[in-house]
């Protein structure tokens, strides 16, 4: 069964600070996704990573994806209120890719960010 | 270009009842995968259904159901509701063989 461990499960700072949420997991996966969740909302997707130690960034948001392929962190710069919500990773490992799904996402459990003014 | 749709938005039931849930999955997607989210927590695979079939099952009791349609659309069903069923219960779509998945804005099921 492949799980993924987010941390920390609570994250509650000032605007301005910076944060890392890390994705750590013992198994391998083909691409790994952030999703950034609101209240009442489905997952958006904000960023896949693909090759192991892929950096992607996105405005204040940097992703990156361990050598091995089994962990990845966000790190957010400055945050605002507006980047408060949930944050989730989710792994992926298709046939198609190698692996032994169809094609199902395990997500970790999230983060759950809140940046105040 | 619509991306996925769910109905209802809402929904309250009884402990015991049964319920449906739908899924237009984004056009030019093919495949559908429910999720059950629980408040606070991450989505939990379901199921998947790909040419009319389940392709995938997690770790779900039978009283889970599903069904594809020819035009790609979705249903969940679920029978004998528990309360511990209450929870957003999440579709997403994608296109066999490729990367990439869509989530549609869930229904909120609550179970009294």
């Amino acid at each position: 069964t492949q799980l993924l461990e987010q941390s920390p499960q609570f994250l509650s700072i000032q605007e301005g600070e910076n944060l890392t949420v890390y994705c750590n997991s013992s198994s391998v996966f083909s691409s790994l996704q952030w999703y950034r969740q609101e209240p009442g909302e489905g997952p958006v997707l904000l960023v896949t990573v693909v090759t192991g130690g892929e950096v992607k960034k996105l405005k204040r948001l940097t992703f990156q994806f361990g050598d091995a392929r089994k962990d990845s962190s966000l790190h957010i710069t400055a945050a605002q209120p507006g980047d408060t919500g949930l944050y989730l990773c989710a792994g992926d490992f298709p046939l198609w890719a190698g692996g032994t799904s169809y094609g199902k996402l395990t997500f970790g459990q999230g983060t759950i960010l809140t940046v105040h003014p | 270009d619509a991306g996925v749709t769910q109905s209802p938005t809402h929904l309250i039931k009884t402990r015991g009842q049964q319920v449906t849930l739908r899924c237009s999955p984004k056009s030019g997607h093919d495949t559908v995968s429910w999720y059950q989210q629980a408040l606070g927590q991450g989505p939990q695979f379901i199921f998947q259904y790909y040419e009319e079939e389940e392709r995938q099952r997690g770790n779900f009791p039978d009283r889970f159901s599903g069904h594809q349609f020819p035009n790609y659309s979705s249903e969940l069903n679920v029978n004998a509701l528990l309360l511990g069923d209450s929870a957003l219960y999440l579709c997403a779509s994608s296109l066999w063989g490729a990367e990439g998945y869509t989530f549609g804005s869930g229904t909120r099921l609550t179970v009294v």
